[in-house]
């Protein structure tokens, strides 16, 4: 079976630091791209962070760039996300999600069942 | 810039059929869409992807009640045969070079 878990979230202070990560199973991880998707309470579906097959590429939302980095290991099965000087503004619903496509940009096919990110003092 | 724009809620009854609309920002009307569906505290799931020329392909275990469509910068999902557990929000998404755009939702009721 194809699936994603995520793990990781919690509560954390502002200006502190979490790492998320998401186990892949059921597929050739290191053959597609993933990314990470975070939902705030209430609202709609907000995309964070991509990264190739390969690590080559790397792309991040102008909200989280500078503070988040995006990493996997292809070895693992893993992808992950470190999130530092985390901000109220970032809680959310964090949720990593396949590229359909092996070879280009497509649509997201797979998705986790996401974990819950809480920045509050 | 790429935006897609969704109205915020539709409703239809029990058993009836409902189209969704998804529009694409001015000059990305040749783009490619996909349609997700978000049940209730669930996380995401991937309906389809939807061509400009109308042509889509369906995620694994989506039935036949749901089809899409596209004409110029719109794209439409069809839900036919309403049922109770098509409540949902429903989400379109696009893609280009390094950037991924989700539309705001539609929140659909199932009278």
């Amino acid at each position: 079976e194809v699936q994603l878990v995520e793990s990781g979230g919690g509560l954390v202070k502002p200006g502190g630091s979490l790492r998320l990560s998401c186990a892949a199973s059921g597929f050739t991880f290191s053959s597609y791209s993933m990314n990470w998707v975070r939902q705030a309470p209430g609202k709609g579906l907000e995309w964070v962070s991509s990264i190739s097959s390969s690590s080559s590429y790397i792309y991040y939302a102008d909200s989280v760039k500078g503070r988040f980095t995006i990493s996997r290991d292809n070895a693992k099965n893993s992808l992950y996300l470190q999130m530092n000087s985390l901000r109220a503004e970032d809680t959310a619903v964090y949720y990593c999600a396949r590229d359909q496509s092996p070879t280009e940009d497509d649509a997201f096919d797979i998705w986790g069942q996401g974990t819950m990110v809480t920045v509050s003092s | 810039q790429l935006v897609l724009t969704q109205s915020p809620s539709a409703s239809a009854s029990l058993g009836a059929s409902v189209k969704l609309t998804c529009t694409l920002s001015s000059g990305h009307s040749s783009y490619a869409i996909a349609w997700h569906q978000q049940q209730p505290e669930k996380g995401p799931r991937y309906l389809m992807k939807l061509n400009s020329d109308g042509s889509h392909s369906k995620g694994d275990g989506i039935p036949d009640r749901f089809s899409g469509s596209s004409s110029g910068a719109e794209r439409y999902l069809t839900i036919s045969s309403l049922q109770s557990e098509d409540e949902a929000d429903y989400y379109c998404q696009t893609w280009g070079t390094g950037a991924w755009v989700f539309g705001g939702g539609t929140k659909l009721t199932v009278l």
